[in-house]
């Protein structure tokens, strides 16, 4: 069965450093997401992409975060100057050709980012 | 009010047990509705989506109410392999594909 990878697995970082996680989509899949989940709260969505576009994000995705698809495979969120607040597990999601309202996310193994 | 919102737990239930876990959504416009499950420090999976009629998937039964914005899931005859937290989720109003979480309802099956 198909799988939505992402490394690395885990990602130790200095505060102020720039971070690039990546994402590798179900090859049919053309809509993707970041989300992210602070240790012991909710999963929180950050942006979701489309035709090499942004077409949502969130609060939370400010000025720090970019994401782009630079080599129509894998798909990147980039946090530009780490901050502590930005520990967290961070989850690609990707969806199938066409994004219906009960389309499956299907979400990677996440990549475990600690900020020290 | 929280977007999505569960009750935390523990729920603790022996093995053959049946248990129920429930949810409230705040957005009446919110178009559709899932479960998702995870385990510790693993991504979520989907584990069904959630119909305005009700539907079955073996021993797990997803309801919703519209009307009360609520949806619930019902696990019958629960396995130690049960034992997860269950994340209710809402996709947002039209022209949205963004997923809101809830913070999910930790079960543990004993034996």
């Amino acid at each position: 069965e198909p799988e939505v990878t992402q490394t690395p697995s885990h990602q130790v970082t200095q505060m102020g450093q720039e971070v690039i996680l990546r994402c590798v989509p179900i090859s049919n899949h053309l809509y993707f997401y970041w989300y992210r989940q602070i240790l012991g709260q909710k999963v929180e969505f950050l942006v979701s992409f489309y035709n090499n576009e942004i077409s949502e994000k969130s609060e939370i995705f400010d000025d720090q975060f970019s994401v782009e698809r630079p080599d129509g495979s894998n798909f990147t969120l980039k946090i530009r100057s780490t901050k502590l607040e930005d520990s967290a597990m961070y989850f690609c999601a990707t969806t199938p050709l066409s994004s219906g309202a009960y389309n499956e996310q299907f979400f990677g193994p996440g990549t475990r980012l600690t900020v020290l | 009010r929280k977007e999505v919102e569960q009750d935390p737990g523990p729920f603790n239930v022996p093995e053959g047990a049946t248990v129920a876990f429930n949810c409230t959504y705040s957005n009446s416009a919110s178009q559709s509705f899932f479960w998702y499950r995870q385990d510790c420090r693993k991504e979520p999976k989907l584990l069904m989506s959630v119909y305005s009629s009700g539907n079955e998937d073996g021993r797990f039964t997803a309801q919703l109410n519209r009307a009360s914005q609520y949806i619930s899931l019902l696990i019958r005859d629960s396995k130690l392999s049960d034992s997860a937290t269950y994340l209710c989720v809402v996709r947002g109003v039209v022209n949205t594909d963004k997923l809101i979480f809830g913070t999910g309802t930790r079960l543990q099956v004993f034996p």
